[in-house]
């Protein structure tokens, strides 16, 4: 069964500082690894995905994906207090069955 | 934006009694779920749905039953109501592919007395 596990599980940093957020997951077979937010209160939504090794940049935010060591992360540049939310990292479970096991989270908090 | 709603937005029941989640998708999405979401624990699947008529186990399914009467809505039903399914409560909707975004619904806030 795929285990997803995130670290750090809580983060505060610096406007205009850039952050780091790390998954791991079991299942090497994995081959779909994506991110959403969550702002307090409010429904999780994606915010970006990846399907190949490699690295993926859409604007601020860039995703490193790296199978054989089972991990991938989401690094934000220029974090914004509008950044603060709850990230969860999520990758599929079964080949094309559009199941995703989820990680625990990283709270991220950026002040001002 | 694919749009997808859940009623009640918050709930009140009373241990032992019988609760229903609804959730509604306008997106003519294949695949449906239903989440739970605790303090520590992320998102853990509960039920989920490939169309009109089928209902799966996800990972956490005791203590619940799901319905799929149509493409577009997806029940959750807890028979007999304990405290420890106090929760919020995430329906998600999914073309169905591996590689497609699920968009979720506003979620449920569920207590149990």
């Amino acid at each position: 069964q795929q285990n997803v596990q995130q670290s750090p599980e809580s983060l505060i940093v610096p406007e205009g500082a850039r952050t780091s957020l790390n998954c791991t997951f079991s299942d090497s077979a994995s081959q779909y690894f994506w991110w959403y937010r969550q702002h307090s209160g409010k429904a999780p939504k994606a915010l970006m995905s990846i399907f190949s090794n490699g690295e993926k940049e859409e604007g601020r935010f860039t995703i490193h994906l790296n199978k054989a060591s089972l991990h991938f992360s989401l690094h934000i540049r220029d974090s914004q207090p509008s950044d603060s939310a709850l990230y969860l990292c999520a990758v599929n479970t079964g080949a094309n069955t559009g199941k995703l096991t989820f990680g625990h989270g990283t709270i991220l908090r950026v002040h001002p | 934006e694919a749009a997808v709603t859940q009623s009640p937005r918050n709930k009140v029941a009373v241990t032992g009694g019988k609760v229903t989640l609804s959730c509604n998708q306008t997106n003519n999405h294949n695949n449906m779920y239903w989440y739970r979401q605790d303090t520590g624990h992320g998102l853990r699947l509960i039920h989920y749905s490939y169309g009109a008529g089928s209902t799966e186990k996800g990972d956490i399914p005791d203590g619940y039953k799901a319905s799929r009467p149509s493409q577009e809505n997806f029940s959750l039903i807890l028979e007999l109501a304990t405290p420890s399914q106090t929760s919020v409560y995430f329906c998600a909707s999914g073309p169905g592919q591996g590689g497609d975004t699920q968009y979720f619904g506003p979620g449920t806030r569920l207590l149990v007395l």
